[in-house]
């Protein structure tokens, strides 16, 4: 079975640090680009960042530059999100997701069920 | 660039034929996915290339549009259906999400 599980959600206080994992199973994880999508409470679905297969190329909203690193170990199956500087905007549920990205299309098919980060004192 | 989607909710009842739009601020070409997002739960991929059905989601889905201007249709409303819908595009390596059109219960 494809699937995505996220982990390493919890509460931190503004200005810390989180790192959030995504282990990867039922299908060739180094072949796909992979995407963190997050969803602030109440709020719409905002994208954060994409990687390649070989994380050579990494890709941030504007918002997180500079504070979020993206990373992938394809031995270990597992994306990554590296969080600091955290403020309470990024308070969200936090979804990894396959990303298929060729000529006239790019999509996420396969999405984990989420963890959730709150920043707050 | 920006995704605008409209309306941003509607009331619709079984049976019903609904249509949403989706609007970028530049064109886009075909990159342009639909996900269904039911409360508590993932994304669920719908539509993606302007127009391709995933597999699995059923045919009432469809959707159309290249360039700026994007519709999915749900050419029967059925229960299942009621959520939230979200367009995506890919821009510059950015996946820009739009802001969302909640299909509730009439």
């Amino acid at each position: 079975e494809v699937q995505l599980v996220e982990s390493g959600g919890g509460l931190v206080q503004p200005g810390g640090s989180l790192r959030l994992s995504c282990a990867a199973s039922g299908f060739t994880f180094s072949s796909y680009w992979m995407s963190w999508v997050r969803q602030a409470p109440g709020k719409g679905l905002e994208w954060v960042a994409n990687i390649k297969q070989d994380g050579s190329e990494k890709y941030y909203v504007d918002s997180v530059k500079g504070r979020f690193t993206i990373s992938r170990d394809n031995a270990k199956n597992s994306l990554y999100l590296q969080m600091n500087s955290l403020r309470a905007e990024d308070t969200a549920v936090y979804y990894c997701a396959r990303v298929n990205w060729g000529p006239y299309y790019y999509y996420m098919d396969v999405w984990g069920k989420g963890t959730t980060v709150t920043v707050s004192s | 660039i920006q995704l605008t989607q409209s309306p941003s909710s509607l009331s619709a009842s079984v049976g019903d034929r609904v249509t949403i739009t989706c609007r970028a601020s530049q064109g886009i070409s075909s990159y342009l996915a639909w996900y269904q997002q039911k409360p508590g739960k993932a994304p669920k991929l719908l539509i993606y290339a302007a127009s391709t059905l995933q597999s699995g989601v059923p045919s009432r889905f469809s959707g159309s549009g290249s360039g700026t201007d994007f519709t999915l249709t749900i050419s029967s409303l059925q229960p299942e259906d009621f959520a939230t819908y979200y367009c995506q595009q890919l821009n510059s390596y950015l996946g820009t999400f739009g802001p969302g059109t909640k299909v509730d219960i009439k």
